[in-house]
């Protein structure tokens, strides 16, 4: 199985700053990753696909970059309803696997 | 706009199956361009992909290793819905269980786009 880590665990942060969160992948995944975002009590939601594709109806603030084993979620100018936990997953091959998450907190 | 709506107990007793079900509005469980999946999460094991089953002119069926033995997923055309069946279960299957559509566009990038509500099962006796 291709085992996914992110980094960091967890961050806080203040309104309208800049974060990212670093995803690898165990081996070579290409483009093929997504990021989701998870608010307690709730599903996962997509906020990005193939690495840097924005899904429809996300905010531009968040944005991905990366190929191949390493990959970064970056969000601008944060908003309070961005406090949330976030997830990478590889869609290269099943079974597909997701990161442990990273937990962005309120500063 | 797509929606999957989950049912199913909350409480299993060891040993025994658990049995969800998944209903699909808003797009159908044999489209050729998604797969349609059950994912759990739990706090020892974090998300883990359980398997899918999708239709490309016919039946397929996708497991995770570690549950293959134990499980079954199974499309419904008639009421447009599928289902998980996990059978054998320990305490070591409590979690969170979500229904999801993987979706393949036209760039062939596939993604969990979205998401049923969630069902908590807790295995106890």
């Amino acid at each position: 199985d291709i085992q996914m880590t992110q980094s960091p665990s967890s961050l806080s942060a203040s309104v309208g700053d800049r974060v990212t969160v670093t995803c690898r992948a165990s081996e070579r995944i290409n483009r093929y990753l997504n990021w989701y975002q998870q608010k307690p009590g709730k599903a996962p939601e997509l906020l990005i696909y193939a690495a840097s594709t924005l899904q429809s109806g996300v905010p531009s603030r968040f944005s991905g970059s990366g190929y191949g084993t390493e990959f970064t979620l970056t969000i601008s100018d944060l908003q309070p309803e961005d406090f949330a936990t976030f997830f990478c997953q590889q869609s290269y091959t099943t079974p597909y696997t997701f990161g442990p998450g990273t937990k962005l907190e309120i500063k | 706009q797509v929606q999957l709506q989950q049912s199913g107990p909350g409480l299993v007793k060891p040993s025994q199956t658990l049995s969800l079900t998944c209903v699909i509005s808003g797009d159908s469980v044999s489209t050729n361009s998604a797969a349609w999946n059950w994912i759990r999460q739990s706090p020892s094991r974090g998300l883990e992909w359980l398997g899918r089953t999708y239709y490309r002119s016919k039946w397929f069926n996708d497991y995770a290793l570690s549950v293959k033995s134990r499980i079954t997923i199974n499309p419904d055309t008639s009421k447009n819905q599928f289902s998980l069946h996990l059978n054998s279960v320990t305490p070591d299957d409590t979690a969170v269980y979500y229904c999801t559509r993987d979706f393949l566009g036209t760039d062939l990038y596939e993604k969990f786009d979205y998401w049923g509500q969630g069902t908590p099962v807790t295995v106890s006796s």
